[in-house]
């Protein structure tokens, strides 16, 4: 069974900085894309960072270039995300998810790890 | 940049069938993918390449596209298909890889 077990969300101060981590389990971590999407309170899905499979290629969405790095251990079957500079408008659940291998689509998704940005 | 427009709600009576609308932009030249989410849990996958379902979806599930609108079909809707559904794009030609809806609260009367 594919499992996404997130964690490390928690509440800090603007400015401050954050590290996420994903587990997985049940299939080849290394052979698969991963991602992570942030969803603020009440509002919609926000893509914020992929990764390529051998770690090589990462994207970002704009409204968190710079500030937030997405890395994988193949080794451990994780996924992380390193959030630095963080404002109010970070403050989302935060889940990993898998790209499919047969399209770009999220086929399994953590269950989420709540980051509150708060002074 | 790439917007995908989702009315905000909509509502029908249980056996009825709900059509959920995703707008965007040419969209008839990208691969839409369909997200189901309840309240406190994560998003599953219910359509993905416009019309094809994971395993374990109901049949009642399915998706089309024409011209620049995607649609969602829930038929024979069952109060626990209450939940907010959510269309989904890749962009090859971008740095900015996957783009969402906004989402569509399905109320079931």
């Amino acid at each position: 069974e594919v499992q996404l077990v997130g964690s490390g969300g928690d509440s800090v101060r603007p400015g401050g900085s954050l590290r996420l981590s994903c587990v997985a389990s049940g299939f080849t971590f290394s052979s698969y894309e991963m991602n992570w999407v942030r969803q603020a309170p009440g509002k919609g899905l926000e893509w914020v960072a992929y990764i390529r499979s051998s770690g090589t290629k990462t994207l970002y969405a704009d409204s968190v270039k710079g500030r937030f790095t997405i890395s994988r251990d193949n080794a451990k079957n994780s996924l992380y995300l390193q959030m630095s500079r963080l404002g109010a408008e970070d403050t989302a659940v935060y889940y990993c998810a898998r790209f499919s291998r047969l399209g770009n689509y999220f086929d399994y998704w953590g269950q989420g790890t709540l980051v509150t940005v708060s002074s | 940049s790439y917007v995908l427009t989702q009315s905000p709600s909509m509502s029908v009576a249980p056996g009825q069938t709900a059509r959920i609308t995703c707008g965007g932009d040419n969209i008839g030249s990208k691969n839409v993918h369909w997200y189901q989410q309840k309240p406190g849990q994560a998003p599953v996958l219910v359509v993905f390449n416009e019309s094809d379902r994971p395993s374990g979806i109901p049949e009642r599930f399915s998706g089309s596209k024409s011209g620049n609108t995607a649609t969602l079909t829930i038929s024979r809707v069952e109060a626990g298909d209450e939940a907010d559904y959510c269309c989904q794009v890749w962009v090859s030609d971008s740095d900015h890889l996957v783009f969402f809806g906004g989402g569509t609260k399905l109320t079931v009367l």
